[in-house]
């Protein structure tokens, strides 16, 4: 089984519309989490951390459920330069490297 | 502010010839990592440094693969010999740790093509 497993999509979403993605992890001794967004043959880019409290930064919502191993992103109001492929990020408690699902493409449609 | 500089940015090569890729983390910075990115595989650690020293190097995949950090500002990711399974775009990020965040900045990445 994969540390990371995400649904790899690709979503279709019409422009406007809310999109909601998930990934789980393996490991309980995770102990940081993150959504990265790559664009096409680009470099992974931080989007945001997640907190087990939830976090919102302007149209996006990252939630983390640690008792279920599960962490989600919300786009709301989604544009058409939302469309990339979304990296659901956990790192290991006394580890420093990042563990990497494989990604989430998102298409966004006009 | 220069971001991670990475080079090549493309390198294509013939099976069993030597392959080394650069990279220039953040001034400052005082983690490297080393990332390989592929289709099957997804992102993959390779290896990391803190302050110059190696720190885990569990992911490299065998021997023909080495790291070296000779100082704050420069690594090299060096592959011999080659083979084509080793195609891929090769990404370095940094860090530092003394912020909240802990983010990791990627660089451009480098795509290998082994013939």
């Amino acid at each position: 089984r994969k540390e990371v497993e995400q649904d790899p999509g690709p979503f279709n979403v019409p422009e406007g519309a809310t999109v909601a993605f998930n990934c789980t992890y393996s490991n309980s001794a995770s102990q940081s989490f993150f959504w990265y967004r790559q664009d096409c043959r680009k470099e992974p880019k931080l989007l945001m951390s997640v907190y087990s409290s939830g976090n919102e930064d302007g149209r996006f919502t990252a939630q983390l459920n640690r008792a279920s191993q599960y962490i989600s992103l919300l786009i709301r109001d989604s544009k058409l330069s939302d469309s990339a492929t979304y990296l659901c990020v956990v790192r290991r408690g006394g580890a420093d490297g990042l563990t990497f699902g494989k990604g989430t493409h998102l298409i966004i449609q006009p | 502010d220069a971001g991670v500089i990475q080079s090549p940015r493309h390198e294509v090569t013939e099976m069993g010839q030597e392959v080394t890729l650069r990279c220039k983390p953040i001034s400052g910075h005082d983690y490297l990592f080393w990332y390989r990115q592929t289709m099957m595989r997804g992102l993959e650690l390779l290896i990391y440094f803190n302050n110059n020293v190696p720190i885990d190097d569990s992911g490299m995949p065998e021997d023909r693969f080495s790291a070296k950090m000779p100082n704050a500002s420069f690594s090299t990711l060096k592959i011999q010999p080659s083979e084509p399974r080793d195609s891929a775009v090769y990404f370095c990020a940094s860090k530092y740790q003394g912020t909240s965040t802990d983010t990791q900045y990627f660089g451009p990445g480098t795509r290998l093509t082994v013939l």
